[in-house]
């Protein structure tokens, strides 16, 4: 399983990009990298999934370097609403009964 | 846009109480899971579903709990004797997994309140 490391917490304003990283070592070959947001009381959101390079979707942008160890959230022009928890989380490869497995991810709070 | 639902938004029961979560899944998918999230805590995988069996549980989804299909659209889970730890939201997901890897689908929650 491979070890997901982000921010416990972001802050930044409406209107900015906002850019959260994590990271994943030991990323398995057939891995994907997927980003989940949940707001309180809600269940999470799939945002955005990406294997290499660069992914774009009419919500978000996904940069992941060529080793793979890492990868980018952006959120462009970010509004009060987006306001949430992020996740990023790793896997997939293992068929599709996997359950996703969750860590604290990333506070993510947008000021006025 | 197809959206996983789920049934009641809030339940409140008393310890030792039988409870029924209800979803229903996005109608093409085929992977179905429930998880839970302890307030202020991590969201916790608790069973996946797949062709009418359990295909992976968690080391929470012990014989309290159990899953069904009863029909071609509901995915329920079960709480047998509830414990006041059982108390948290519980969420359905489902999946189809031909299309891709890790993009499953949740449903709002149903929060359930153990007395």
């Amino acid at each position: 399983l491979a070890k997901i490391t982000q921010p416990i917490s972001m802050d930044s304003y409406e209107g900015q990009e906002v850019n959260i990283t994590c990271s994943h070592n030991n990323i398995a070959t057939n891995d994907y990298i997927t980003w989940y947001q949940q707001f309180p009381s809600q269940g999470p959101r799939f945002i955005i999934q990406g294997y290499k390079t660069k992914v774009t979707n009419e919500v978000a942008s996904l940069f992941i370097p060529a080793d793979r160890k890492s990868s980018t959230l952006s959120l462009p022009r970010v509004s009060l609403s987006d306001t949430a928890v992020y996740y990023c989380l790793v896997g997939g490869s293992g068929g599709g009964a996997d359950g996703l497995t969750f860590g604290k991810g990333t506070h993510l709070i947008i000021q006025p | 846009e197809p959206e996983v639902t789920q049934t009641p938004s809030h339940q409140v029961t008393q310890m030792g109480q039988e409870v029924i979560l209800r979803c229903v899944p996005i109608s093409n998918h085929l992977y179905f899971y429930w998880y839970r999230q302890i307030l202020g805590q991590k969201v916790e995988f608790l069973v996946s579903f797949y062709n009418n069996e359990i295909s992976e549980k968690s080391e929470i989804f012990d014989d309290q709990f159990s899953v069904e299909r009863p029909d071609g659209s509901n995915f329920t889970l079960k709480i047998r004797s509830t414990k006041l730890e059982d108390s948290a939201m519980y969420f359905c997901a489902s999946s189809d997994k031909l299309v891709s890897t890790d993009t499953q689908y949740f449903g709002p929650g149903t929060r359930l309140t153990v007395l």
